[in-house]
């Protein structure tokens, strides 16, 4: 059993659109955090948010984190090119310091 | 800047071979993991350790030794390969807040057991 489920799996857009992607739980976290990953490198952070509501803004994308911190999306405005990546949401639960991924959004933005 | 350390960046094994993945950082940071990640699977917890001498389990340990003898690295050692190892492994080195860590990997080693 998976514990984020993340969706969609795939998203193929052109340049210019804007997207969301959505990390789901049934189980709730203590904190939740955002990567991005390109071929060939290891997943770099984007945020990491830990109160439930909380909205955090980094250029043209805006991460919600559920107000009973289930859940957590990723909203992209005007995607570009340089957006292409898989995108990981992780998170923590109680007093555990293990991080647990979800298995990824793959998005693609053609030009 | 260095940051988190993976050596080698590609590796091919023959069945039943034994290698150490190394990782090091220089974050002074508490907290080192392991991970595996596989075409639709994410990322897999292996190992993990919460200081020098302290090592645990994470989801898929089984086949994988480890050991944290300073705060700076934290090699995996693969016992005996088999092909389900093939893999694209990653280290990770955590920030500790309060009520969250943070994660700052290496490049990955790419894996393959023949």
């Amino acid at each position: 059993t998976q514990l984020l489920e993340q969706s969609p799996q795939f998203l193929s857009i052109q340049e210019g659109e804007n997207l969301t992607v959505y990390c789901n739980s049934s189980s709730v976290f203590s904190s939740l955090q955002w990567y991005r990953q390109e071929p060939g490198e290891g997943p770099v952070l984007l945020v990491t948010v830990v109160t439930g509501g909380e909205v955090k803004k980094l250029k043209r994308l805006t991460f919600q984190f559920g107000d009973a911190r289930k859940d957590s999306s990723l909203h992209i405005t005007a995607a570009q090119p340089g957006d292409t990546g898989l995108y990981l949401c992780a998170g923590t639960q109680g007093g555990s310091e293990k991080l647990v991924f979800g298995k990824g959004t793959k998005l693609t933005v053609n030009p | 800047n260095a940051g988190v350390t993976q050596t080698p960046k590609f590796q091919v094994l023959k069945t039943g071979q034994s290698m150490t993945l190394q990782c090091a950082q220089d974050m002074n940071h508490e907290y080192m993991s392991w991970y595996r990640q596989d075409p639709g699977m994410g990322l897999r917890l292996i190992h993990y350790s919460v200081g020098a001498g302290i090592t645990d389990q994470g989801e898929v340990p089984n086949g994988y030794n480890v050991s944290r003898s300073t705060t700076e690295d934290f090699p995996l050692r693969l016992l005996s390969a088999a092909p389900s190892q093939t893999s694209v492994y990653f280290c990770a080195s955590n920030l500790q807040g309060l009520g969250h860590t943070e994660a700052f990997f290496g490049q990955g080693t790419r894996l393959t057991v023949v």
